[in-house]
């Protein structure tokens, strides 16, 4: 079993739309959960990071963390074609913070 | 632009030969890691320093591996007698907290 899952992709969605993109983790001590976004060729950039249950938000990004399914997610709202990327989710945890567990992820597709 | 950057961009190389890869964080970073990507996979630790102190390693890193960080600055990642199954993007990133900012990643390639 994989340690950090995350839904099988290519994910297409129309320009404006809501895009889904969902992470699972098995380790129960992951204290800390990330989303990165790479472009094709390029190294992956921190989009967005949560540590506690919940959502958090930031711009049209909004992360969900629900530690008792050991689950995470990503919403992107009013999708943009810019938005087009591999997104990787990352989950870490204890004192080791940084050695992160990366899933394999997921391409999303934002067509016009 | 993370400020991290890495040398060369692209190696290609013969199997069996030595190549070395370097990391320059910025200088806020006091903890510095190395993860590789393959394709259509995500990035896997390799190993990470606090200051000069390599604090981990990943059983990925077979003893034909070995990483410094002298005087807690810049990292070099070196990798000995090179195999086909090294061929991969090698990522070096900085950070404090748990948020990595990585660089723009080492492309190795060898035939």
């Amino acid at each position: 079993q994989k340690e950090v899952e995350q839904n099988s992709g290519p994910l297409s969605v129309p320009e404006g739309a809501i895009a889904s993109l969902n992470c699972t983790y098995s380790d129960r001590g992951s204290q800390s959960f990330f989303w990165y976004r790479q472009y094709s060729g390029k190294s992956p950039e921190l989009i967005m990071f949560i540590y506690s249950n919940g959502d958090k938000e930031d711009g049209r990004f909004t992360a969900q963390l629900n530690k008792a399914s050991q689950y995470v997610s990503l919403l992107i709202r009013d999708s943009q074609p810019s938005d087009s990327a591999t997104y990787l989710c990352a989950v870490g945890g204890g004192t080791s913070y940084g050695k992160l567990t990366f899933g394999q992820g997921t391409i999303l597709t934002v067509h016009p | 632009d993370t400020g991290v950057s890495q040398n060369p961009r692209h190696k290609i190389t013969k199997r069996g030969q030595n190549v070395t890869f370097r990391c320059d964080p910025i200088s806020e970073h006091n903890r510095l890691y190395w993860y590789r990507q393959t394709l259509g996979q995500g990035p896997e630790f390799l190993t990470y320093f606090q200051n000069e102190a390599q604090l981990e390693k990943s059983r990925l890193l077979s003893d034909r591996f070995s990483a410094e960080r002298p005087k807690g600055s810049f990292s070099t990642l070196e990798i000995q007698r090179t195999e086909q199954g090294d061929s991969a993007m090698y990522l070096c990133a900085g950070g404090n907290t748990g948020e990595l900012f990585f660089g723009e990643g080492s492309r190795l390639t060898v035939l």
